[in-house]
């Protein structure tokens, strides 16, 4: 059964950085890339970022170009995402989501002063 | 990069036919997805490239194209289908979802 599960979410001040991670099981991790995309409370899905099966090639929206970092540990069956000089439009759910279509339960990031 | 634009609702009574439009101005069919979303939950894969479906995704459940038009086509909509749905397009290293659409089946 295909799981990924995201953690690292939680309440920060503007301007803060936070790091999420994924971690995935069930399937073959390093053979399909992998993607993070958010919902604002309220709001539509937004793609943000996706990272190569082998992590050469990364891809981010232009929201969050600059700022954030999609990475990933094969070895670890991991996939991550930096986030820096965060902003209150940055609150959210953020999911990863494998290239087979198969999306984690999310976790809550709050930008907040 | 691009736009998916959807009806932001469509409604149907139960075991009508609920249609649900994605337009774009370039939609490569092979990477058009079709998400279901519901209340609390994160999205459910229903169709992909165009016309597939997922194992365990009921046979109601169908997409097609038409121009620049993809459609999701639910023949005799259930009330459990009630939800938001979203298109989304990945090729050319472009990724984007469309606005949504609410579903409300009554």
């Amino acid at each position: 059964e295909v799981q990924l599960l995201e953690s690292g979410g939680g309440f920060i001040q503007p301007g803060g950085s936070l790091k999420l991670s994924c971690a995935a099981s069930g399937f073959s991790f390093s053979s399909y890339a992998m993607s993070w995309v958010r919902q604002a409370p309220g709001k539509g899905l937004e793609w943000i970022a996706t990272i190569s099966d082998s992590g050469s090639d990364t891809y981010y929206a232009d929201s969050v170009r600059g700022r954030f970092t999609i990475s990933r540990d094969n070895s670890r069956n991991t996939l991550y995402l930096q986030m820096k000089s965060l902003r209150a439009e940055d609150t959210a759910v953020y999911y990863c989501a494998n290239g087979g279509g198969y999306w984690g339960q999310g976790t809550l990031v709050t930008v907040s002063s | 990069s691009y736009e998916l634009t959807q009806p932001s609702s469509v409604s149907v009574s139960p075991g009508q036919t609920a249609r649900i439009t994605c337009s774009g101005d370039v939609l490569p069919k092979k990477y058009l997805r079709w998400f279901q979303q519901k209340p609390g939950q994160a999205p459910v894969l229903m169709i992909y490239s165009e016309n597939e479906r997922p194992s365990g995704i009921p046979e109601r459940f169908s997409g097609s194209s038409s121009g620049t038009t993809v459609t999701l086509t639910i023949s005799g909509a259930q009330v459990e289908d009630e939800a938001d749905y979203y298109c989304y397009s990945a090729a050319d290293n472009n990724w984007v979802f469309g606005g949504g659409t609410k579903l409300t089946v009554l």
